[in-house]
């Protein structure tokens, strides 16, 4: 099986800020990683799909990036409604998500 | 607009089982792949099977397999999972969410049904 870990677990941040989360898969998984944003107590919405292309929807703010093994989500200008727990999510060999990372106001 | 609304989720002891049912609305159900992820309290996402849009094709996650059984009714727009042997460490929250375009990428997700397994 394919793990992904995600890097930091949780992170502060003030609004305007920009942030960068990583994601690592255990073996290369090409571009098949897809990113997703979840409130407390919401469904989770996604984002980003394979690596770098942004869902219908989803602010220009957002943006992926990587191949292979090493993947980034970066949020530019961070908003007050940004503030949730990001998950990655390979679907290269069925699918496996990331631990999720928390980013919380400073 | 895409709906998915998920019901049968309860309190069940260990040992017991439970079918879960997702409602579809909004969208084609019978072209697309659909999915059961899972998040107990506090946890992360646990992605638990996926069923093909024809239903020919189902995958389950190792940690539930031999124990749930994911199928779906097209003629009902209806997705259901069948969980039997439950164990504590099944205690969350089934998410049902629609596939993207058959690459286990999920576009919609419905808001989520409680399974508890205790005594």
């Amino acid at each position: 099986d394919i793990q992904m870990t995600q890097s930091p677990s949780s992170l502060s941040a003030s609004v305007g800020d920009r942030v960068t989360i990583t994601c690592r898969a255990s073996q290369s998984i090409s571009s098949y990683l897809n990113w997703y944003q979840q409130k407390p107590g919401k469904a989770p919405k996604l984002l980003i799909y394979a690596a770098s292309s942004l869902q219908s929807g989803v602010p220009s703010r957002f943006s992926g990036s990587g191949s292979g093994t090493d993947f980034t989500l970066t949020i530019n200008s961070l908003q007050p409604e940004d503030f949730a727990t990001y998950y990655c999510q390979q679907s290269y060999s069925t699918t496996t998500f990331g631990g999720g990372t928390k980013v919380e106001i400073k | 607009q895409v709906q998915l609304v998920e019901s049968g989720g309860g309190v069940v002891q260990p040992g017991g089982s439970l079918r879960l049912s997702c409602a579809a609305s909004g969208f084609t159900f019978s072209s697309y792949g659909m999915h059961w992820v899972r998040q107990a309290p506090g946890r992360g996402l646990e992605w638990v099977a996926l069923i093909r849009y024809d239903g020919r094709n189902k995958y389950h996650a190792d940690s539930v397999k031999g124990r749930f059984t994911i199928s779906r009714d097209n003629s009902k727009n209806t997705l259901y999972l069948q969980m039997n042997s439950l164990k504590p460490e099944d205690t969350a929250v089934y998410y049902c969410a629609k596939d993207r375009d058959g690459d286990f990428v999920v576009d919609y997700w419905g808001q989520g049904t409680l399974v508890t397994v205790s005594s």
